[in-house]
């Protein structure tokens, strides 16, 4: 079956446009991530959704940043209102619900906020 | 929540050597601790786990080992090669799932041939 799929790949945007990324989970997973890797460093965790649970939102860095999961599988993460510190590789994974099991992680969607 | 340190950030080690990586966690409730690999321009991937359960589990030339008293867990690469060159994250989480993955800051890992 298909792994983690996210889209864009890449994507240019000015300074002060919304965006928005979309993760495509795999099927039957109930836990979704997104996390943030700025250039060369490490993987800055977003927010978390697991099954019907309220999701973890605690890891966004402003108000600008927001996330929705519909139906349990599609999500997307909106940034609003862009600034260039905001460039960087938005990675979604997903995992099986409740137990110590593999996250696999989407190929990322390069933003570049110009 | 979970804070989970990393060292070094970067190592270099010749060919065939031994290669360690360690990290510590702050969250004494976390149990499932992750190893991810992660090459240039590609998507992080597992390439060894381990439960608290256990205290060391090994898949070939990679070992882990855990040590929850002191909330510290290490990646050992046995007989490095120069494909094992990437960045290398470890992570913690709570196995009830309420809680995401915590990364380290990563570590460079560059094999000399």
């Amino acid at each position: 079956g298909a792994g983690v799929s996210q889209s864009p790949s890449n994507k240019v945007t000015e300074k002060g446009k919304d965006v928005e990324l979309r993760c495509d989970p795999i099927s039957g997973h109930t836990a979704l991530y997104w996390y943030r890797q700025s250039l060369g460093q490490g993987l800055e965790f977003l927010i978390y959704f697991q099954g019907n649970s309220a999701p973890d939102k605690s890891g966004l860095p402003s108000d600008r940043f927001s996330a929705e999961r519909t139906g349990g599988s599609v999500s997307t993460l909106t940034i609003q209102r862009t600034q260039q510190e905001d460039s960087a590789v938005y990675l979604c994974a997903s995992s099986w619900q409740g137990m110590n099991t593999e996250a696999f992680f989407g190929q990322g969607t390069r933003l570049t906020v110009v | 929540g979970e804070n989970v340190e990393q060292h070094p950030s970067t190592l270099s080690v010749q060919e065939g050597d031994s290669a360690v990586i360690k990290c510590t966690y702050s969250d004494s409730a976390s149990n499932y601790f992750p190893w991810y690999k992660q090459e240039l321009g590609k998507r992080p991937q597992l390439i060894i786990d381990i439960r608290s359960n256990v205290g060391e589990k090994k898949d070939q030339r990679i070992a882990v080992t855990l040590n929850k008293t002191a909330k510290h867990f290490s990646l050992h690469i046995t007989e490095t090669q120069p494909e094992d060159s990437a960045v290398y994250f470890c992570a913690a989480s709570m196995g009830t799932g309420r809680r995401a993955l915590t990364f380290g800051s990563g570590t460079r890992l560059q094999v000399q041939p």
